[in-house]
């Protein structure tokens, strides 16, 4: 069983609708992210919390926007997205300190269809 | 010039083979590193970590050069179960976002 959890599994939304993909770490990690994977695309990191801190946007459209309220959920609201958002979305949490990051540990991810 | 790089594959191998997946990454301070496992649809999950010594896991070697910023992994007596993408993770130390996986070589192994 995996320690980090995402909901729903599977999403299917109109461009005009608002949604949001909620993320659960049960690890006593300090940092989580946001990937997103196109079909047959590598991973494309979206954003990082750190210590619940926003440290990075990766040029990410703001039609999608993060939310940390504490280290251990995680998530992304979703407005306006255009059909090539489709994707399958990962969260991922790992542990941050001086010496490195440990490894992150995925949910098993939100496949997200726009139509 | 990509922070980490990998042959994208397809690699397809008999039952049996042995087959390894190189992976260099750009930034010379860059302190731990991964193996992971992506199967079809599904999330990555580690594979193994990476240590300076090299070491082992079953049929599993990861092995890395510093000098040459040159991670591997080689897979002996293949499985067709062993069929999947496999992922090099590299990351840079002090602050979450220094996780960077690269874009992952495929493996297929036939029957």
């Amino acid at each position: 069983e995996t320690g980090v959890t995402q909901t729903p599994r599977h999403l299917v939304m109109g461009m005009t609708n608002k949604k949001s993909l909620k993320c659960e770490q049960h690890l006593g990690h300090n940092a989580m992210y946001w990937y997103k994977q196109s079909a047959k695309k590598p991973l494309e990191l979206m954003f990082v919390y750190s210590l619940e801190e926003r440290v990075e946007n990766n040029s990410v459209p703001s039609r999608f926007s993060p939310e940390c309220p504490n280290s251990s959920h995680l998530f992304l609201h979703l407005h306006t997205l255009q059909p090539e958002d489709s994707a399958l979305y990962l969260c991922a949490s790992s542990q941050a300190g001086r010496g490195g990051n440990t490894e992150a540990f995925f949910g098993q991810g939100t496949r997200l269809t726009v139509v | 010039r990509k922070e980490v790089e990998q042959d994208p594959g397809p690699f397809n191998v008999p039952e049996g083979a042995t087959v390894a997946f190189n992976c260099t990454y750009s930034n010379s301070a860059s302190q731990s590193f991964f193996w992971y496992r992506q199967d079809c649809r599904k999330e990555p999950k580690l594979l193994m970590s990476v240590y300076s010594s090299g070491n082992e896991d079953g049929r599993f070697t990861a092995q890395l050069n510093r000098a040459s910023q040159y991670i591997s992994l080689l897979i002996r007596d293949s499985k067709l179960s062993d069929s999947a993408t496999y992922l090099c993770v590299v990351n840079r130390g002090g602050s979450a976002r220094q996780l960077t996986f690269g874009s992952g070589t495929q493996l297929t192994v036939l029957p």
